[in-house]
């Protein structure tokens, strides 16, 4: 069983509509989670970071986590064409490696 | 704002050629990491250093080496490069559990 799973995709939808990313994991010492951005031929940019469960918002982006169900979202509001992108989910224990395990990316499309 | 910057955006080289690829942060981060990034993959760690000359191997070290000899610049060299590292290349620095990505270097190996 992979420690991170992440529907690869595509996924996409019409401009304007809620979208709702998502990643599955199974180690239970996960305490901080976080979401990239990478849009084609980049690096992955820093989108949000949350430290165990609960919901942190930012514009029209909320990260969910729910420890208990091994389960963390990421909802994107009134969604725009430039927020066609592949959204990688990472996670830590926080035990002071500092690597994170990744999931592997959902390729988003947010057509006008 | 962190920047973490790579020397070369897209290199092309030959079988066996020795590749250097160089890696600058600015925000005096103690960790650095190098991952290749490959369809259907995702991100695999090749190293990370935690300090000045210090290195650990991550998941996927075969055929490549680091060297870390100040706290800003962090170099992954392909000793002798093969077609199956034809890949993406990215860097990545942090002081914590947030890791801040370099914008990548694609690889070619003909």
């Amino acid at each position: 069983q992979k420690e991170v799973e992440q529907d690869p995709g595509p996924l996409s939808v019409p401009e304007g509509a809620i979208v709702s990313l998502n990643c599955t994991y199974s180690n239970s010492a996960f305490q901080y989670f976080m979401w990239y951005r990478q849009y084609s031929r980049k690096g992955p940019e820093l989108l949000m970071y949350t430290y165990s469960s609960g919901n942190k918002e930012d514009g029209r982006f909320t990260a969910q986590v729910d420890k208990s169900s091994k389960y963390i979202s990421l909802f994107i509001r009134d969604s725009q064409p430039s927020d066609s992108a592949t959204y990688l989910c990472a996670m830590d224990s926080g035990a002071g490696s500092y690597q994170l395990t990744f999931g592997k990316g959902t390729k988003l499309s947010v057509i006008p | 704002d962190v920047k973490v910057t790579q020397s070369s955006r897209y290199l092309v080289k030959r079988t066996g050629e020795k590749v250097f690829l160089e890696c600058v942060q600015d925000m005096d981060h103690e960790n650095m990491f190098w991952y290749r990034q490959d369809p259907g993959l995702g991100l695999r760690l090749i190293y990370f250093s935690y300090d000045v000359k210090m290195k650990e191997k991550g998941d996927i070290p075969e055929g490549y080496s680091v060297s870390r000899e100040k706290k800003e610049r962090f170099s992954l060299i392909l000793e002798s490069a093969s077609t199956n590292q034809t890949s993406m290349y990215l860097c990545a620095s942090s002081r914590d559990y947030t890791q801040y990505f370099g914008p990548g270097t694609r690889l070619l190996v003909l």
